[in-house]
């Protein structure tokens, strides 16, 4: 069964160097999203992406984030310069079809900041 | 921003109960999803409800959109210890999908 899959599973990195966040989603999508996940928090939406732009971006997602998709295949989220509070749960996710519907989820990246 | 509102936050019951849980907001969504996440991994997708006062049926979970499309609720039969997990509902807007908090269900044995 095809399924969304996320590189690494576990990242630790120091306070203020930057991170790549990769992602493979289904062959078929169109529509990628990043969301993060804060130990014991809620799941919070930080970009959309269509058609190789950003179709919506959350108050979270500031300058120090950008998403890429370099080719046909990979969908990537980086952080440049990373602060304590960037340590959480990262999750890729896609949908064939209409934004924003049935979107199937990856097992997401660890993200350590030290 | 659209807001979702889940409730209860937690709920522990005993084998064989019946619960319902609850996905509330002042916005009108395109469509619901309800997923479930174990520690640790991915939310996994469990069903997409697109049309108001639509019910969906999966085994022993009840699924149902409001009829105005704002709400949602999750209703488990006869729940069992493999029901144990945090529900999480997610409405689509234009371009995203917003999750709310969740509920944290135990069933214990």
């Amino acid at each position: 069964e095809p399924e969304v899959t996320q590189t690494p599973s576990h990242q630790v990195t120091q306070m203020g160097q930057e991170v790549i966040l990769r992602c493979v989603p289904i062959s078929n999508h169109l529509y990628f999203y990043w969301y993060r996940q804060i130990l014991g928090q809620k799941v919070e939406f930080l970009v959309s992406f269509y058609n190789n732009e950003i179709s919506e971006k959350s108050e979270i997602f500031d300058d120090q984030f950008s998403v890429e998709r370099p080719d046909g295949s990979n969908f990537t989220l980086k952080i440049r310069s990373t602060k304590l509070e960037d340590s959480a749960m990262y999750f890729c996710a896609s949908s064939e079809a209409l934004a924003g519907r049935e979107a199937f989820f990856g097992q997401g990246t660890r993200l350590t900041v030290v | 921003t659209q807001l979702l509102e889940q409730s209860p936050q937690f709920l522990s019951i005993q084998e064989g109960e019946n619960l319902t849980v609850y996905c509330n907001s002042s916005s009108v969504f395109s469509s619901l999803q309800w997923y479930r996440q174990e520690p640790g991994e991915g939310p996994v997708l469990l069903v997409t409800v697109v049309t108001g006062g639509e019910v969906k049926k999966l085994k022993r979970l009840t699924f149902q959109f409001g009829d105005a499309r704002k709400d949602s609720s999750l209703h488990i039969t006869a729940a069992q210890p493999g029901d144990t997990g945090l529900y999480l509902c997610a409405g689509a807007g234009n371009n995203d999908m917003r999750f709310g908090a969740g509920t944290r269900l135990t069933v214990k044995p």
